[in-house]
């Protein structure tokens, strides 16, 4: 069974920074690209980023480009996502999500971790 | 960046009756469209990839057609776990995409 755990949201500062972190299991890790999409509350689905299966390609969108990093350790079969110079526009639940055999398409996904930017 | 623009907003229908979902692109994404459903506080659950495709475990009342710009997700005859926000999503292109959902509300 596919199963998909997030952790190290939490309330942080404007300017301040986060590491959020997605332990997967049940499932080959290294063969899936991985994402991250995140909803603020309330709001729509927003997709954030992509790295591909060996770690070598990644893809952000432009709300968060050159502030998030994703990366990902296939040794320990956990995703990543390193969030520095935030903003209460980033106040949302993020959620990893493993792609399907299909580029793209996201077939599982976790249970989401709420990150709040604020003073 | 490809806009998806979802309608209705809402949509209130009764349990038993069908359900038609509209997603319009902003320019082609062939058939590369897929469909969410989120319940509260929930994760989205997959239901149609590449327009038309059943993920695993979807009952046959979800139903997914379209290319090019126009897409429709009908549900054949809603039940009551069906009430939900819907979102369509492209791969078409980076960056992804989804639209703003439509809520299904029951009448």
């Amino acid at each position: 069974e596919v199963q998909l755990l997030e952790s190290g949201g939490g309330l942080v500062q404007p300017g301040g920074s986060l590491r959020l972190s997605c332990a997967a299991s049940g499932f080959t890790f290294s063969t899936f690209a991985m994402n991250w999409v995140r909803q603020a509350p309330g709001k729509g689905l927003e997709w954030v980023s992509t790295v591909s299966g060996s770690g070598g390609r990644t893809y952000y969108a432009d709300s968060v480009k050159g502030r998030f990093t994703i990366s990902r350790d296939n040794s320990k079969n956990t995703l990543f996502l390193q969030m520095n110079s935030l903003t209460a526009e980033d106040t949302a639940v993020y959620y990893c999500a493993k792609d399907f055999a299909v580029p793209g398409i996201f077939d599982y996904w976790g249970q989401g971790t709420l990150s709040t930017v604020s003073s | 960046d490809i806009v998806l623009t979802q309608s209705p907003a809402t949509l209130s229908l009764s349990p038993g009756e069908r359900a038609t979902l509209s997603c319009r692109a902003s320019q082609s994404v062939s058939s590369y469209l897929a469909w969410y459903q989120q319940k509260p506080d929930q994760p989205p659950r997959l239901l149609i990839y590449d327009a038309s495709n059943r993920a695993t475990g979807i009952p046959a009342r979800f139903s997914g057609s379209g290319s090019g710009t126009d897409f429709t997700l009908t549900i054949g005859s809603l039940e009551p776990e069906d009430f939900a926000v819907y979102y369509c999503q492209q791969r078409s292109t980076w960056p992804r995409t989804f639209g703003q959902g439509t809520k299904l509300e029951i009448k």
